[in-house]
């Protein structure tokens, strides 16, 4: 099974649509990332989040917000989406004090 | 703030070649450094890491890299790269023991021809 999961892997929705992305691990770490990735721009850091408690913003975070329910689950909701929201999201785990992340498959999301 | 360049957007090699990836990064203290590779369709998997001592580290898959402070550089090789090293190649920069979020580069794309 794999480490880091995300559902849905693909999602076609409308403008001003609510969506959620689901993130789960098994690796028992704190840390957990939500990425999105543009072809050409990499991979932007929207929300972050070093325990259940804690919550903070990335580079990126308008339009998005994000639940930790537990360790293991990390949510990605975007309130009302719109077109250029389309793009590949990434969840990543690490531990703590060693910076090494580990991706889930993704999932592509496009909005029309 | 810390910043990742990845110069080269897209290197075509033949099979059987070498291959250099580059990397600058920007960062005030020492960096952590990384490579990750992501293949079509896939998520990003980790090819190698620098935190400190040998400043050549080995990877997954044959590849090394080699850290270089004075030019700021964290280059990717391998000595022969196999059609199956197609993929999307990111470099990323963190820091301060692991207390630093990381940031990637905009990637290099490696076409393999035969």
């Amino acid at each position: 099974d794999a480490d880091v999961t995300q559902t849905p892997r693909n999602r076609i929705t409308k403008t001003g649509k609510r969506i959620m992305l689901e993130c789960s691990q098994t690796k028992g770490h704190d840390r957990m990332y939500w990425y999105r990735q543009d072809p050409g721009l990499g991979l932007q850091l929207i929300y972050y989040s070093f325990d259940v408690k804690d919550i903070n913003k990335g580079e990126i975070s308008d339009g998005y917000s994000v639940s930790r329910q537990a360790q293991a689950k990390f949510s990605l909701s975007l309130e009302s989406a719109i077109p250029n929201q389309t793009a590949l999201y990434f969840c990543a785990t690490s531990e703590e004090n060693t910076d090494t992340q580990y991706f889930g498959p993704g999932t592509r999301l496009t909005v029309l | 703030a810390q910043s990742v360049t990845q110069p080269d957007i897209h290197i075509t090699v033949s099979e059987g070649a070498s291959l250099e990836l580059r990397c600058n990064y920007s960062y005030g203290a020492t960096p952590y450094l990384f490579w990750y590779v992501q293949s079509p369709g896939q998520g990003l998997q980790l090819l190698l890491k620098y935190f400190s001592g040998d400043t050549l580290v080995q990877g997954i898959k044959g590849f090394e890299a080699e850290f270089k402070r004075s030019q700021s550089s964290f280059n990717l090789r391998k000595p022969s790269v196999h059609w199956s090293d197609a993929a999307e190649y990111f470099c990323a920069v963190g820091g301060n023991f692991g207390n630093e979020k990381l940031t990637f580069g905009t990637g290099t794309r490696l076409t393999i021809i035969p």
